[in-house]
């Protein structure tokens, strides 16, 4: 079965610093999603990779595969407390068909 | 993309009774998924239900203690049985399909358990 690891498990940054988030795949990965948690609520879709060497941005968060579709980082531009919370990688076989296999996440603090 | 309710958000039960979930999709889809979010975990995957066949079970995962119901393409169910206070957790349902490349799989908006 595939396993995620994430890394690092948790982080705390000053506001206003870059991050950057891992999470590599032990098997090729076919579709590799982003999540975002606060704190006790819904998971929030971030992005979806799915082909090698893809790059994705939405605000201030970019999202990259590399070539070999096995690993992904989650890049935060500027963090701003409003980016605190769990940080999901999730990866699924058939997209959309079978459940999501997710990583431990990656807990991120943003202080002042 | 699918629009999911679920309900309860939040129980508190004894130990030894059930929960029932319920997860109601604005859309008929195939397969939902079941996860379960152990206090500062990640999201173990409980089962995949299948409308029209039983429910398949992750290891470490068994149908007496999470029997699921699928009785229609728009709806389940999951009942946590015969609870303990390991069971406190958030419980999560998911869909996934045609928009998920998109839009992502959807989540509920899970319900928080606490068994006393």
């Amino acid at each position: 079965s595939q396993e995620l690891e994430q890394s690092p498990q948790s982080l705390i940054v000053q506001e206003g610093k870059n991050l950057t988030i891992n999470c590599t795949s032990s098997k090729t990965l076919y579709g590799l999603y982003w999540y975002k948690q606060k704190y006790g609520e819904g998971l929030i879709f971030l992005m979806m990779l799915q082909k090698g060497g893809e790059e994705k941005s939405h605000e201030k968060i970019t999202a990259k595969l590399d070539e070999k579709k096995q690993q992904s980082s989650l890049h935060i531009t500027a963090s701003q407390p409003s980016h605190a919370g769990i940080y999901l990688c999730g990866a699924d076989s058939l997209s959309g068909n079978t459940p999501l296999v997710f990583g431990k996440g990656t807990r991120l603090s943003v202080i002042a | 993309s699918a629009v999911i309710s679920q309900k309860p958000s939040r129980d508190i039960c004894q130990r030894g009774t059930s929960l029932t979930i319920q997860c109601q999709v604005d859309s008929q889809v195939t397969m939902m998924f079941w996860y379960r979010q152990q206090p500062g975990q990640s999201l173990t995957l409980i089962a995949t239900a299948n409308q029209g066949s039983e429910a398949t079970y992750e290891s470490g995962f068994v149908i007496d203690k999470f029997p699921i119901s699928r009785p229609n393409l728009t709806f389940s169910t999951l009942t946590v049985s015969n609870l303990s206070p390991e069971d406190s957790s958030i419980y999560l349902c998911s869909v996934g399909g045609i928009g998920a490349t998109n839009y992502g799989y959807t989540f509920g908006s899970g319900t928080r358990l606490t068994v006393v």
